[in-house]
């Protein structure tokens, strides 16, 4: 069965630290993408990676980063943590399909809360 | 105008009933259709996708596609109490990138 894994359900964060949030999916995917999810604002696609090594910026990249140096593990550098970016983060991988026809597989979500 | 247009809902329907959920989407271009359940403070589950005009069906859900009035609508039958949730649409842009909705959430009242 195909799994995402954040490695964490909730974190607790001061304003100023650098916050690493991490996925590893066991599908052997190339793509995985990084999503927050708030309120009344739905999801938004932060960064994404075709493949390793490799990222691109999604709608909302400012204040964030990633890292992708093994196929498995994508993560989701906060560095430096603002009040603004307390969210639900969402991890998200998939193959490349025919059509778009492998939809994404999501993790379970880290709801990220700074202070 | 938003690429992907959802009601956000609540929608509210008895136990048993057909629940009828839209979505309305903005790019001609757009080739695939996803239909995702998420459950309060869970994350998206994938239902069922569509990339033919008409219906397809699986168990109780059918997706239905209208590529010529840009449409795709999920029905639920026989609703069940289990199925109160928020239902995201998504739909593939020219990047074969899903563009999310806001979701439309259901209330499935016994």
């Amino acid at each position: 069965d195909v799994k995402v894994t954040q490695s964490s359900r909730y974190l607790v964060k001061r304003t100023g630290e650098k916050v690493f949030l991490e996925c590893v999916q066991d599908m052997d995917h190339e793509n995985m993408f990084w999503y927050r999810q708030d309120p009344g604002l739905g999801l938004r696609l932060i960064y994404f990676s075709y493949d390793v090594k490799m990222k691109e910026k999604g709608d909302i990249p400012e204040g964030y980063s990633v890292s992708r140096e093994k196929k498995e593990r994508f993560s989701l550098i906060l560095e430096s943590a603002s009040t603004n970016q307390t969210s639900m983060y969402l991890c998200a991988s998939r193959l490349p399909g025919v059509l778009g026809g492998y939809g994404y597989t999501f993790g379970s979500g880290t709801r990220l809360t700074v202070v | 105008q938003k690429e992907v247009e959802q009601n956000s809902g609540p929608l509210s329907v008895p136990e048993g009933a057909i629940a009828s959920l839209n979505c309305t989407y903005s790019d001609r271009g757009s080739q695939s259709f996803f239909w995702y359940r998420q459950y309060s403070g869970k994350s998206p589950e994938l239902i069922m996708f569509i990339y033919s005009n008409g219906d397809k069906e699986d168990g109780r859900f059918t997706a239905q596609l209208n590529k010529a009035s840009q449409y795709v609508s999920l029905l639920i039958r026989d609703s069940q109490p289990s199925d109160s949730a928020t239902y995201l649409c998504a739909v593939t842009n020219a990047g074969n990138m899903l563009t999310f909705g806001g979701g439309t959430r259901l209330m499935v009242k016994p």
